[in-house]
């Protein structure tokens, strides 16, 4: 069966921009998480869906929001682009809301400049 | 606060040889372990787990041993092998978020020397 797949796999935005990031689980996963990584921080909690509602955010600013669709795909929003933005961003699927039997995505690249 | 730490950022192994690799946590809540391992340009890959009821788990060449009085728990590979070489990862889920979100070390770069 098809994996998480996470469009685009790399991106280049200029610092003060917006970007959309998406995520289309495994079919029949429900839930959909995403973890900023950075060199010095490791993986981050962003936020969780669970049936097109957020469960649990992460400590991060409001600039970083997201969505889930009926489908379960996700998107995530991060506007006002800073230079720290600049990040691996996973997503990742599971059956039930919580991290029992997490799949991940290959990752969307994000550099700012 | 770094509630899943994992101190080395890096070890090198010959091949056929062990790698230990170390975990330690300050949350004495947790209930679960996992590691996962990750290679450049993928996404981290489930591993082994373990119960905190647990002190050891098994899975062919990884075994996962739990210290719950230390808080400290470490990941065996042997014998180690090249295609080993990733980025290994440490977590526990949250317990007081209804399991999610994973805490996460920071981890660890392992290379396998042929």
């Amino acid at each position: 069966k098809a994996g998480v797949t996470q469009t685009p796999r790399y991106l280049i935005k200029t610092r003060g921009q917006q970007v959309t990031l998406s995520c289309s689980p495994i079919s029949g996963h429900r839930s959909v998480s995403w973890y900023q990584q950075t060199p010095g921080q490791g993986l981050q909690f962003l936020f969780e869906y669970f049936s097109e509602t957020q469960r649990n955010k992460g400590n991060f600013p409001g600039r970083f929001s997201g969505r889930q669709f009926s489908n379960s795909r996700s998107e995530m929003n991060v506007s006002t682009l800073e230079l720290g933005d600049s990040a691996l961003y996973l997503c990742a699927s599971s059956l039930a809301s919580g991290a029992d039997g997490y799949t991940f995505g290959s990752g969307t690249r994000l550099t700012v400049v | 606060d770094q509630q899943v730490k994992q101190n080395s950022p890096s070890l090198s192994v010959q091949e056929g040889r062990i790698s230990i690799l170390n975990c330690d946590y300050t949350n004495s809540m947790f209930d679960y372990f996992l590691w996962y391992k990750k290679y450049p340009a993928e996404g981290p890959t489930f591993l082994i787990s373990i119960s905190s009821i647990k002190d050891k788990n098994e899975d062919g060449r990884f075994t996962v041993f739990l210290n719950k009085s230390a808080k400290h728990l470490s990941l065996h590979i042997v014998p180690s092998q090249p295609g080993d070489s990733a980025v290994y990862f440490c977590a526990a889920p949250s317990p007081s978020s209804g399991n999610t979100p994973l805490v996460f070390g920071k981890g660890t770069r392992l290379s396998v020397i042929a």
